[in-house]
């Protein structure tokens, strides 16, 4: 079965750290461009990252950059999010999502196919 | 960044009536390919976002062909030609042309 299962979220402080994991399985991990798309609460998606096929290209919303990093591990069919220095405002619902890439088109484009259940962060005192 | 302006937000239509959503982008998505990259996904209420719809019309395995892509440039639609009750959640556009990768803010769709 092709699907994304995240893990890894939970309370943090402000200022504090966490580390999502996400967990690939059903399909060719290696061959697909990966992103992270977050919800906060009663709001809208907002993506926050994007990584390519060796983890040698990385992309972020402008409001994680230097505190977020995104990696992968091809070996282990897994995508990871570290985030560091968190606010209140990263509080949200975290999706890992798979961002076809298209060989043809030598492009990946947003076209997120394959969504996990996502995992919960929250930051707070 | 590129901003995806929708319309409605809330959009509350009776059982088998069509129902429209726009979406508008600050910039052209058009791409240097000219390939146009815009998404549409399906959000149900408690479930993760499904993809509907990919590069302004070509609709996903297994989405009903009641719903439609369509547009150019600036100018997006999903269509739904006979709303079902099954298709109660919120709906967004979301543009893959250009990082950062922006979503719309969203449009409602409920049962009258």
């Amino acid at each position: 079965e092709v699907q994304l299962v995240e893990s890894g979220g939970g309370l943090a402080q402000p200022g504090g750290s966490l580390r999502l994991s996400c967990a690939a399985s059903g399909f060719s991990f290696s061959r697909n461009y990966m992103s992270w798309v977050r919800q906060a609460p009663g709001k809208g998606l907002e993506w926050v990252a994007n990584i390519n096929l060796d983890g040698s290209e990385e992309k972020y919303v402008d409001s994680v950059k230097g505190r977020f990093t995104i990696s992968r591990d091809n070996t282990k069919n897994s995508l990871y999010l570290q985030l560091s220095s968190l606010r209140a405002e990263d509080t949200a619902l975290y999706f890992c999502a798979r961002d076809p890439y298209v060989v043809t088109d030598n492009v990946a484009y947003g076209a997120f196919d394959i969504w996990g259940p996502g995992t919960m962060v929250i930051v707070s005192t | 960044d590129v901003v995806m302006t929708q319309s409605p937000l809330s959009l509350p239509v009776t059982l088998g009536q069509p129902a429209s959503i726009s979406c508008k982008s600050s910039q052209s998505l058009v791409y240097s390919d000219e390939k146009t990259y815009l998404n549409w996904f399906q959000q149900r209420p408690g479930q993760s976002p499904r993809r509907l719809i990919y590069k302004v019309s070509y609709r996903d395995s297994g989405v009903p062909d009641r719903f439609s892509g369509s547009g150019s440039g600036t100018d997006f639609t999903l269509k739904i030609s006979r709303v079902e009750a099954e298709d109660v959640g919120v709906y967004y556009c979301m543009q893959g042309t250009q990082w950062p990768y922006t979503f719309g803010q969203g449009t409602k769709l409920e049962i009258k």
